[in-house]
């Protein structure tokens, strides 16, 4: 069965600091990986995601990911942290065998602090 | 181009009562999802539509039903509603179904906070 871990519930840092949120999966074929990121009272917004080829994906506001396949993990970095990006974030796989489902994480709040 | 639209964006109801959520897709997106989001369960996928054709299904019990439209809106309905129910449910569109949308992320709505009193 597919699942997704995102180990921390919170992640704190202080603005220009760069930040990472933790995401490790498991599915019984190749991934499909997906960073959204949620705001109070809004729905999820997209950010990246892996399918194949480089193993660091860029995507909006300046996130980024590294896919691991060794070590099933898909971390959500940014080299320098805003304000602003403090929010919900999920991390979503789907399973190329498996449907078009995507399955969540629980999600890891970041508050970033001037 | 408009995002994806979900009506009512608040609801409370009763136990026992019913109610049915709408769901407007980004022009051109053909495929649905619905998705039940609570503090405790986090994300969950309920089911998927694609061309007025549930094409999958999450672990839900029958009272949660949908449909689709020729136009691709969707609805969503629960029936003898539970305080277990409250949540915010979150529909997506994407543009395709099957294997070959896999790799396309989905689009979401603000969704539509449900409140079972």
């Amino acid at each position: 069965a597919q699942s997704v871990a995102q180990p921390e519930d919170q992640v704190n840092v202080a603005e220009g600091n760069p930040l990472t949120v933790k995401c490790t999966y498991s599915v019984s074929g190749n991934p499909y990986l997906f960073w959204y990121v949620q705001y109070p009272n809004r729905g999820l917004q997209f950010l990246l995601k892996y399918i194949t080829g480089d193993n660091l994906v860029k995507g909006s506001y300046g996130f980024e990911a590294e896919f691991n396949k060794s070590q099933t993990s898909f971390h959500l970095k940014k080299p320098s942290a805003l304000v602003s990006d403090s929010a919900l974030y999920f991390c979503a796989v789907r399973d190329d065998q498996a449907g078009t489902a995507l399955i969540f994480g629980k999600g890891t709040t970041l508050s970033v602090s001037s | 181009k408009a995002g994806v639209t979900q009506t009512p964006r608040y609801l409370i109801k009763t136990r026992g009562q019913q109610v049915t959520l709408s769901c407007s897709p980004i022009s051109g997106h053909r495929s649905v999802s619905w998705y039940q989001q609570t503090p405790g369960q986090g994300l969950q996928f309920l089911f998927e539509y694609f061309s007025e054709t549930q094409r999958n299904k999450g672990n839900f019990p029958g009272r949660f039903s949908g449909r689709q439209f020729s136009n691709s809106r969707s609805e969503m309905n629960v029936s003898t509603l539970e305080l277990g129910d409250s949540a915010l449910y979150l529909c997506a569109s994407s543009l395709t179904s099957g294997a070959e949308s896999s790799y396309n992320e989905q689009f979401f709505g603000p969704g539509t906070r449900l409140t079972v009193l």
